[in-house]
This record gives C-alpha cells, structure tokens and sequence, in this order.
C-alpha cells in the first residue's frame, strides 16, 4: 500500500528556533498533501493544504507566517515552524492524496518546545 | 465542511461486532465519509471509506445511511488488538478532511 513518512518523528527544540518537519510520499506521487496537528488528547484538526508547485492554503485562525509550508516536489512538502513557543508544542501529521479519494497518513511528529 | 459527532467512548466484548456511530448531518453532497483508527502516538490508520454505498474490505464494513446524514463502522470480529480511538471524518478530493472528535474503543476479553 502507498506509504507516508515524517521526519523526524520527534524534536524538541529551544523557544525562538524554527523547526522543520518533512512528508515524503515513498511509493507514489502526492499532487496534494495535508498538514495536521493533534494536541493532547483531542482530534485532528487540519491546518493547511500544500499543492505541488503553488502557494498552500491555510485553514481559518492558522498563521502563515508563522506555519511555513513548502511543496517543490511530488513527493515531499514541508513544514516550518518559525519562531517556535511552547503553545506549538503538539502532534503534527501530514497526509497524501493518492491517485483517489483516499488519504494517506504518515507517523507523525512530536514537536516539544521549551 | 460537515460537523461530525461520534461518541467518546464505548465497550465491546471480544470476538463480537463492533458497531462504531457517525453522525455527520450536515455533510455536503460530494464529501465522502472515512474512518480511521488511532493507537496512542501513533499516525492514524486507514480503516474504509464511502460516498453512498455501503462498503466492506478485509478490515471492516461501512454502512452509509440513505440520506448520508450517519454512518455506522462494523468490525466484525473485535480483537484486543482493536482497541484505539476510532475517527469518523468527512471531506475529500482535494479537500482536507474534517475530524470528529474520535470514539474510544475498548475490547474486553
């Protein structure tokens, strides 16, 4: 089946540093990926689409500034966390579009700041 | 985007089915219905998904009401293994999906 990776899978980082967090489709090609973030337990909420080659969207109350999302390829989009503080502190999961109406989602990633 | 509601918890004793329910009232025509299953720390896992036709495969069965406003997800064969949290969400294409707030699903032996 299509797989979904992250990395890394966990990162704990200093208040004020950026961090980066990648999705790789491994076996296929995502035109579209999708950045999640899960806080402690409560649901997975969806902070922004990523399309290959244009501007990502963001949902309602996310800061593009702050969230920095980058897709060059057609299987690897990027998250930035600029200028981390300890409210970003979370899960952060991406998800591909395959071929579909099916998404597939990576591990995730767990984001401490300090 | 539709609003999902799922509830927080429920019990199932092992080796029977077990019926997950979905409310999603206000979904839109073109938005599909999935389910996942999360294990703690864990990315959600791909459980089925469907428009309008019931759907089954080799981990579960989807029953999609006629008017799409619930849906039910049938394990039928619940193992230890199969207790997680349980997501219901809806969306689609080239849309995000929306989550509802996850069913806790806890096989008894």
């Amino acid at each position: 089946g299509a797989v979904v990776s992250q990395h890394p899978s966990w990162v704990i980082c200093k208040s004020g540093t950026s961090v980066k967090i990648e999705c790789r489709s491994l076996d296929f090609q995502a035109t579209t990926m999708f950045w999640y973030r899960q806080f402690p337990k409560q649901s997975l909420m969806l902070m922004a689409t990523s399309n290959e080659g244009s501007k990502a969207t963001y949902e309602q109350g996310v800061e593009k500034d702050k969230f920095l999302i980058n897709h060059a390829s057609l299987t690897l989009s990027t998250l930035t966390v600029t200028s981390a503080h300890p409210e970003d502190s979370s899960f952060y999961i991406c998800s591909a579009l395959g071929g579909g109406a099916e998404q597939f989602f990576g591990p995730g990633t767990r984001l401490t700041v300090l | 985007d539709a609003k999902t509601t799922q509830p927080p918890s429920m019990d199932c004793a092992e080796g029977r089915a077990a019926n997950l329910p979905c409310n999603h009232s206000t979904i839109s025509g073109n938005e599909y219905v999935y389910w996942y299953r999360q294990i703690h720390s864990q990315g959600p896992q791909y459980i089925i998904h469907g428009l309008k036709n019931n759907e089954t495969n080799e981990m579960a069965s989807l029953i999609i009401t006629e008017d799409r406003k619930s849906s039910t997800l049938i394990l039928p064969h619940a193992t230890l293994r199969d207790t997680a949290v349980y997501y219901c969400a809806s969306g689609g294409g080239a849309d995000g999906l929306t989550f509802g707030k996850g069913t806790h699903l806890i096989i008894q032996p």
